[in-house]
């Protein structure tokens, strides 16, 4: 079975530009939640979809939007974008909105901003 | 109040030896406490995890020791493997989980 699957792998942009991030998760998961991984840290929480509805939201600022899609599958969008967003952006899903329990992480999409 | 403090940043053992990682919180609406394993290029993968009503958990050589009274808890790996090496992040759950800063591990033959 396929696990959590995140597009691109990797991404270079320059400050100021916008970047969107996929993510599939595992079949039969409703639940998405996204992370920043800053090099050297552990991850930081985003966002939480359940059901195309935001469920929670970490200490980021507005510039960071995401969205579920009716598939589950879901983008998380950075605009004006600063350098210290370059960071490991995971995605990771569980069964339902409150099965934070067991997060199935992705292998993140590495974004650098120049 | 949301952090995990974890400890040490770095760890060097012998293959064979006792890896001791340690994590602390303030938070006592926390209910649930993970260790994720991440190895380079891959996300963190769920290891082992424990309920504060426990104080000891294991799984074939992974050890989780609570101590709910002075908010720490600790993973041990015993008989530790070059194949351990790899990142290990402590958690805690309410609403979301809060990941600690992160060890390190480096397990030599």
């Amino acid at each position: 079975d396929a696990g959590v699957t995140q597009s691109p792998t990797h991404l270079i942009k320059t400050r100021g530009q916008q970047v969107t991030l996929r993510c599939s998760p595992i079949s039969g998961h409703k639940s998405v939640s996204w992370y920043q991984q800053v090099l050297g840290q552990g991850p930081q929480f985003i966002f939480q979809y359940y059901e195309k509805e935001e469920r929670g939201r970490g200490n980021f600022p507005d510039r960071f939007s995401a969205r579920q899609f009716p598939n589950y599958s879901s983008e998380l969008n950075v605009n004006a974008l600063l350098l210290g967003d370059s960071a490991l952006y995971l995605c990771a899903s569980s069964l339902w909105g409150g099965g934070l329990e067991k997060l199935f992480f992705g292998s993140g999409t590495q974004l650098s901003v120049l | 109040q949301q952090q995990v403090k974890q400890s040490p940043q770095s760890l060097i053992v012998q293959k064979g030896g006792i890896s001791i990682i340690n994590c602390a919180y303030e938070n006592t609406a926390f209910d649930y406490f993970p260790w994720y394993q991440q190895f380079p290029g891959k996300g963190p993968a769920l290891l082992i995890a424990i309920r504060p009503d426990v104080s000891e958990k294991k799984e074939g050589r992974f050890t989780i020791s609570f101590n709910k009274s002075a908010k720490q808890f600790s993973l041990h790996i015993m008989d530790s493997q070059p194949g351990d090496s790899a990142t290990y992040f402590c958690a805690a759950l309410t609403d979301k989980l809060i990941f600690g800063t992160g060890t390190r591990l480096q397990v030599f033959p």
